[in-house]
């Protein structure tokens, strides 16, 4: 119940592309859910994040679409470009006395100019 | 630069030995917490502190401890290293410790057991 299932593992898309990258939970009591953004040598950084009081989120080229009664997310990557390649990870938290954050497996996505 | 920093980046050591990893979280951040990140395992979540004291546990081995002092910063302690312990050990620290927020990450203290 404390798993985020996360797919695909890894992605190749064209620079201009669409990428798409699914998340799935099944524990009802996670009310918030981030995305996160890593290069390689880095930590994780914050990219987007949603509650699930509404559907959808857009920060420019990124959005968040949500589904709360198929309990699935998913970050979609409008005209992916090149600097967009690195790996990428759902993330779920529930409301209890503490933030921690529940991770999917992470999606390595390459953009190819 | 999130402001977490985390040492030694690097470190190898050998089977049956204890190291410690050492975090230093953003300015004023009360929270602290451990995540392991391994090739087939993505994050997985350790344990986290608040202000000195434990507040929630994950995956952590029991040959894995870890405390936050009272300047805030954090020390993950790894003891009986298996090969299997190899991986890269991040901490993020955060402002609150009860409400969902932004975890800031520093750059990883990766960890070779030979």
């Amino acid at each position: 119940q404390q798993q985020v299932k996360q797919s695909p593992q890894s992605l190749i898309v064209q620079k201009g592309g669409i990428s798409i990258i699914n998340c799935a939970y099944e524990n009802t009591a996670f009310d918030y859910f981030p995305w996160y953004q890593q290069f390689p040598g880095k930590g994780p950084a914050l990219l987007i994040a949603i509650r699930p009081d509404v559907s959808e989120k857009k920060e420019g080229r990124f959005t968040i679409s949500f589904n709360k009664s198929a309990k699935q997310f998913s970050l979609h990557i409008m005209d992916s470009q090149p600097g967009d390649s690195a790996t990428y990870f759902c993330a779920a938290s529930r409301p209890d006395n503490t933030d921690k954050l529940i991770f999917g497996t992470g999606t390595r996505l390459q953009v190819f100019p | 630069d999130s402001g977490v920093t985390q040492t030694p980046k690097h470190l190898i050591t050998a089977t049956g030995q204890r190291v410690t990893l050492r975090c230093s979280p953003r300015s004023g951040d009360l929270s602290v917490y451990w995540y392991q990140q391994s090739l087939d395992q993505g994050l997985q979540f350790l344990i986290q502190y608040y202000n000195g004291e434990e507040r929630a546990k994950g995956n952590i081995l029991e040959r894995f401890s870890a405390q936050q002092f009272p300047d805030l910063h954090s020390e993950l302690n790894l003891s009986s290293l298996e090969l299997g312990d190899s991986a890269l050990y991040f901490c993020a620290s955060s402002a609150s410790g009860g409400a969902a927020g932004e975890l800031f990450f520093g750059e990883g203290s990766r960890l070779t057991v030979l």
